[in-house]
């Protein structure tokens, strides 16, 4: 079946340093793909999209590939600040109707 | 302000009690959805509705059930079935379900915990 491997977290950072959190999933055809990040206590907010093959997401410093080849979708920041600590989760579009699959997340700790 | 609220944000109920869990969208949404967050997991889905009137089964839907009689209300009722429903619980919503190119929008979330 579908399914949504990340890399395991707590993922610990200095600010300034650079973050790179892996996804790969497994899919029939071509999934819309969604990173969602998650601040304490809070519900799920959209981070970035990407739709088709080789298209770039993007936004607040973090950028995602679409990599069909791959199958990944591995999201990145060049240079972290301590309010990005939050849990971070990939998720492909594996239904018609739109069902997201959520992978188990990956906890993010920047400290200063 | 659009958006979509949950109440109460912490629930608490004794064993064998059922408990119901409000979610309220004022994005004039056609689909809504359930899920359930344990600690270390991802998202599961509990139930969805692409429509009024209409809702079908997620991946772990037993012990609970929903209703969706209004376009912006989408309550879940966590039943004495369900075996552990100490949980995070988060209603989500997006504008077309058909669109699998819209994301979905979340509520804070309600965390229940069974005593």
């Amino acid at each position: 079946g579908d399914s949504v491997t990340q890399m395991e977290g707590p993922v610990t950072l200095s600010e300034e340093a650079f973050l790179t959190i892996n996804c790969t999933y497994t899919a029939t055809g071509y999934p819309s793909l969604f990173w969602y990040v998650q601040y304490p206590g809070e519900g799920l907010q959209l981070l970035l999209k990407a739709t088709k093959a080789d298209d770039k997401g993007s936004n607040k410093g973090f950028e995602a590939t679409y990599r069909k080849e791959t199958t990944s979708f591995h999201l990145e920041k060049g240079s972290v600040q301590v309010s990005d600590s939050a849990v971070y989760f990939c998720a492909p579009v594996t239904d018609s109707w739109g069902k997201l699959q959520f992978g188990a997340g990956t906890q993010v700790v920047v400290t200063p | 302000d659009g958006g979509i609220t949950q109440s109460p944000k912490y629930l608490f109920r004794k064993e064998g009690q059922n408990v119901t869990l409000s979610c309220e969208q004022n994005l004039n949404h056609d689909a809504m959805y359930w899920y359930r967050q344990d600690p270390g997991q991802g998202l599961r889905l509990i139930y969805y509705s692409q429509i009024v009137n209409d809702f079908q089964k997620g991946d772990i839907a037993e012990g609970y059930s929903v209703s969706r009689e209004k376009k912006e209300s989408f309550p879940l009722t966590v039943t004495s079935a369900q075996k552990n429903p100490t949980a995070f619980y988060l209603c989500a919503s997006s504008p077309d379900p058909a669109d699998r190119d819209n994301e979905q929008f979340f509520g804070p979330g309600t965390r229940l915990t069974v005593l």
